[in-house]
């Protein structure tokens, strides 16, 4: 089966670092994808993780350590507008037919 | 704008009725996915149609059925609707089945039971 673990809500400050961590035990395994989502909008791409070590993106990054199923993201500068929901999600082999298995998602919450 | 376009965007019915939700996915891209996404719960993954084919089933009750269309647009059929089926409804796309693969996801359609 197919478990993604993810807290549930996080609070930080305009400005600060905040890192959303998130845990998977998979049957199978392609990579690892994060996500953002503002209420009621379509979930847009962040990042991806095929190997394990750190992807940077301007303000995010996203690592990925396979041996141990684990993956963080990780916002800096954090601004008002990053105020959302982070999904993580994991993408099953073709076998499985390729589908993005999601984790509960974490709303983050940025406080002036 | 991610190119999945989904229609309609909203859309109120009554319990016992059956909708169809559209969605047409991006120039190119041959896979389809349908989530369902309840108020504060995560995507669950619900189907998958590959060029025409189902290729992955999730958690999709037998009340729903889906397809994809030759020309690649796929419909989420859901029939005998329940209150509990209100939630919005998620259609992404990518190119491929297999890989890893970005989805791009439309705007989504949120079902109102009543």
């Amino acid at each position: 089966g197919q478990n993604i673990d993810q807290p549930t809500e996080m609070t930080a400050t305009e400005g600060a670092i905040v890192q959303i961590n998130c845990t998977y035990q998979t049957s199978g395994f392609n990579g690892l994808f994060w996500y953002q989502q503002h209420a009621g909008e379509a979930p847009t791409f962040l990042s991806y993780n095929v190997l394990d070590g750190l992807e940077e993106k301007g303000r995010f990054s996203s690592f990925l350590s396979r041996s141990k199923g684990y993956s963080y993201l990780l916002l800096k500068e954090l601004q008002m507008k990053d105020s959302a929901s982070y999904l993580c999600a994991a993408e099953l082999p073709q076998a499985a037919g390729n589908k993005l298995t999601f984790g509960g998602g974490t709303r983050v919450l940025v406080k002036p | 704008d991610s190119g999945v376009t989904q229609t309609p965007k909203h859309l109120i019915t009554a319990t016992g009725q059956r909708v169809t939700l559209r969605c047409s996915p991006r120039s190119g891209d041959l896979s389809v996915y349908w989530y369902q996404q309840s108020l504060d719960q995560g995507l669950q993954f619900l189907i998958q149609y590959y060029n025409g084919e189902e290729r992955a089933k999730g958690n999709i009750l037998e009340r729903f059925s889906a397809q994809q269309f030759p020309d690649l647009h796929s419909e989420l059929n859901l029939s005998s609707l329940e209150l509990g089926d209100s939630a919005l409804y998620f259609c992404a796309s990518s190119v491929e089945a297999g890989g890893v693969t970005e989805a791009f996801f439309g705007q989504g359609t949120r079902l109102t039971v009543v």
